[in-house]
């Protein structure tokens, strides 16, 4: 089985500012990384697919890249609407999430 | 736009089997080009992958699950449907359907099951 490792657990960051999170595969996963944002009491919402490909509707601020085995996801100017939690997600080889990395207020 | 409708018991008790519905609005289950799935999340908080099946039959359970699990599609009702066995206490969770092509971009709301006696 293919782990993702997501780092850090938790960022503590202010509206305005840029994050950067990061997701590492135990094995290579080529391109196929997603990333899901969650608020609470909600179903995650893709907004990554294929490493660096946004889904329909995110913002510009949003942006994914790397391929193999790390990948990041940056928020180039952090909204309050974007503190939450981010997930990844793999698809290469059985289907499986990391633990996740916890935006929130500094 | 598809929307996604979990139903089911939010009370299971050891040992039963857990039964969940998908209804499908807005849009075809047999919809060429996507995989309809399953997916758990924990107390702590991690999502588990439970399966899926494609427009066209074919299914793909996770391993760790694959012999408790079964999903299937009602094409008539537009559903989908999930079947978990020998449920114990580690499969309390939140439930999702979803869609899924290159990205998870539909999702339920979730049901929460509980299993406990």
């Amino acid at each position: 089985e293919i782990v993702l490792t997501q780092s850090p657990a938790t960022l503590s960051l202010s509206p305005g500012e840029r994050a950067t999170l990061s997701c590492r595969a135990s094995q290579s996963v080529s391109y196929f990384l997603a990333w899901y944002q969650q608020k609470p009491g909600q179903a995650p919402r893709l907004l990554i697919y294929d490493a660096s490909n946004r889904a329909t509707g995110i913002p510009a601020r949003f942006s994914g890249s790397g391929s193999g085995t790390d990948f990041t996801l940056t928020i180039s100017s952090l909204e309050p609407e974007d503190f939450a939690v981010y997930y990844c997600q793999q698809r290469s080889n059985s289907f499986t999430f990391g633990p996740g990395t916890t935006v929130d207020f500094k | 736009q598809v929307q996604l409708q979990e139903s089911g018991p939010g009370l299971v008790k050891p040992s039963q089997t857990l039964s969940l519905t998908c209804t499908v609005s807005g849009g075809s289950i047999s919809s060429g080009g996507y995989f309809w799935s399953w997916i758990r999340q924990l107390p702590g908080k991690n999502l588990e992958y439970i399966g899926y099946i494609s427009n066209s039959g074919n299914t793909f359970y996770n391993p760790s699950l694959k012999s408790r699990v079964t999903i299937s599609v009602d094409t008539s009702k537009n559903q989908l449907s999930l079947k978990l066995t020998s449920m114990t206490a580690a499969d309390t969770a939140v439930y999702y359907c979803a869609r899924e092509a290159r990205g998870i971009d539909v999702w339920g709301q979730g049901t929460t099951v509980t299993v406990s006696s």
